[in-house]
């Protein structure tokens, strides 16, 4: 049972480049959601779905796309990298919206 | 939407005294309330969560607490240890979406 799985672990961007960030559960979980973690500044929300299909925005949702065309995948899309950008991005998934999120092992993003 | 407030930011207990972290949030119609350890460079784990219909929970040495009138809930650690030692974040779910939103951090030192 591998859980919440992202790629890669570290990645090195130029500016202006574009990525994905990949996601996959393997728990049958219709909850995704993709967190930033920047020094001093807990886990902020960028994107989210509550099902395939279905995406909304978080509370950092500029300069990232998400789609979720199957239960298991939710990718992050950074469109132009930016500086302010850089930071470490974790994938979490859960059950429903009063259960425990089991997060992915995080990807550290530079942009240069 | 919510809006979660954490304090403090660090804390340095001597091992076998208590802590205690504090939550604040903005949306009374909250109902969930979990609480997330994450040591160096790991992914956050949930370690005990609450939800709105109970005033306290606890799991051995961990306890959590919740004033729905003053909308505030805490974390409670007794006897640490060293291995208390890592950043927690309290979080809450935003009850018109599943947006799950945390707080900025604490960071938690136990001198041996």
């Amino acid at each position: 049972n591998a859980g919440v799985t992202q790629t890669p672990k570290f990645q090195v961007l130029k500016t202006g480049q574009s990525m994905t960030l990949q996601c996959a559960q393997d728990m049958n979980h219709e909850y995704m959601s993709w967190y930033r973690q920047d020094p001093g500044m807990g886990l902020r929300l960028i994107h989210y779905s509550v099902g395939a299909g279905i995406t909304d925005q978080g509370e950092v949702p500029n300069g990232y796309n998400v789609s979720r065309s199957t239960t298991e995948d939710f990718p992050l899309r950074l469109l132009s990298a930016a500086p302010s950008q850089t930071s470490v991005y974790f994938c979490a998934s859960s059950y429903s919206r009063r259960t425990e999120a089991f997060f992915g092992q995080g990807t550290r993003l530079t942009v240069v | 939407g919510e809006n979660v407030e954490q304090h403090p930011s660090t804390l340095s207990v001597q091992e076998g005294d208590s802590a205690v972290i504090k939550c604040t949030y903005s949306d009374s119609a909250s109902n969930y309330f979990p609480w997330y350890k994450q040591e160096l460079g790991k992914r956050p784990q949930l370690i005990i969560d609450i939800r709105s219909n109970v005033g306290e929970k606890k799991d051995q040495r961990i306890a959590v607490t919740l004033n729905k009138t003053a909308k505030h809930f805490s974390l409670h650690i007794t006897e640490t240890q060293p291995e208390d030692s890592a950043v927690y974040f309290c979080a809450a779910t935003d009850p018109s979406s599943y947006k799950l939103i945390f707080g900025s951090g604490t960071r938690l030192l136990v001198r041996p």
